[in-house]
């Protein structure tokens, strides 16, 4: 059963660069059709989609954050990172890594997430 | 436009039919899919394409799609079921993923 796991530092300041790691287990990155993504949450609010990867490396970004997102995969530690430059107290969020895991047979379907790690922008 | 809209809340007493509307004009292109959270929680997923149910969802929630509006409907609804309720699509060209604003559904 593929799981997967969050990490990072809890605390950013304000103008520097949040990166996060997502830790795939269970399985492989580059297994099959799935591709992984980030999602975040705002104390309160609804779902913010982030960005993606697919296995060849192809990404795709939120219009409204993509020039300050990078997403990229280490397959040799079958980790997917995600890198936010800039970030102010409007980035203080629950970070998700999610896995899409047949894009071809079910679309973006979000089949696996991981718990969530919490990142608060403060000085 | 890719947003998607939701109602914010949405409420039913035990044992009757729950339905949760989602709209935007790139439904009418693209699959929409649902995820309940609970609170605490990293959101589930319940539906895919629009209609098709995962291995271990219960039958009562279903999906379907009429045009530019897609419907979760949770029939013979459980005091478990109270939690928020996303759709998912992607904008017209499939180029991104969005979420609608989620719906609170309320075990009255």
């Amino acid at each position: 059963q593929v799981q997967l796991d969050e990490s990072g530092p809890g605390l950013v300041k304000p103008s520097q660069t949040l990166s996060l790691t997502c830790t795939v287990s269970g399985g492989s990155l580059t297994d099959g059709s799935s591709y992984y993504c980030w999602i975040r949450q705002s104390a309160g609010k609804g779902l913010e989609w982030i960005g993606r990867i697919y296995p060849s490396g192809s990404t795709n970004y939120s219009p409204s954050l993509k020039s300050r997102v990078t997403i990229s995969v280490d397959t040799s530690k079958n980790q997917v990172s995600l890198t936010l430059t800039s970030v102010t107290a409007a980035d203080t969020a629950m970070y998700y890594c999610a896995r899409a895991g047949d894009y071809y047979a079910s679309g973006s379907a979000f089949d696996i997430w991981g718990q969530g790690t919490m990142v608060t922008v403060s000085s | 436009s890719s947003e998607l809209t939701q109602p914010p809340s949405v409420s039913v007493s035990p044992g009757q039919t729950a339905r949760i509307t989602c709209s935007g004009d790139a439904l009418a292109k693209q699959y929409t899919y649902w995820y309940r959270q609970k609170p605490g929680r990293a959101p589930i997923l319940l539906i895919y394409k629009d209609t098709k149910r995962p291995s271990g969802v219960p039958e009562r929630f279903s999906g379907s799609s009429s045009g530019a509006t897609v419907t979760l409907t949770i029939s013979g609804v459980q005091a478990e079921d109270e939690a928020d309720y996303y759709c998912q699509s992607a904008d017209s060209s499939g180029s991104y993923v969005v979420f609608g604003g989620g719906s609170q559904l309320t075990v009255l």
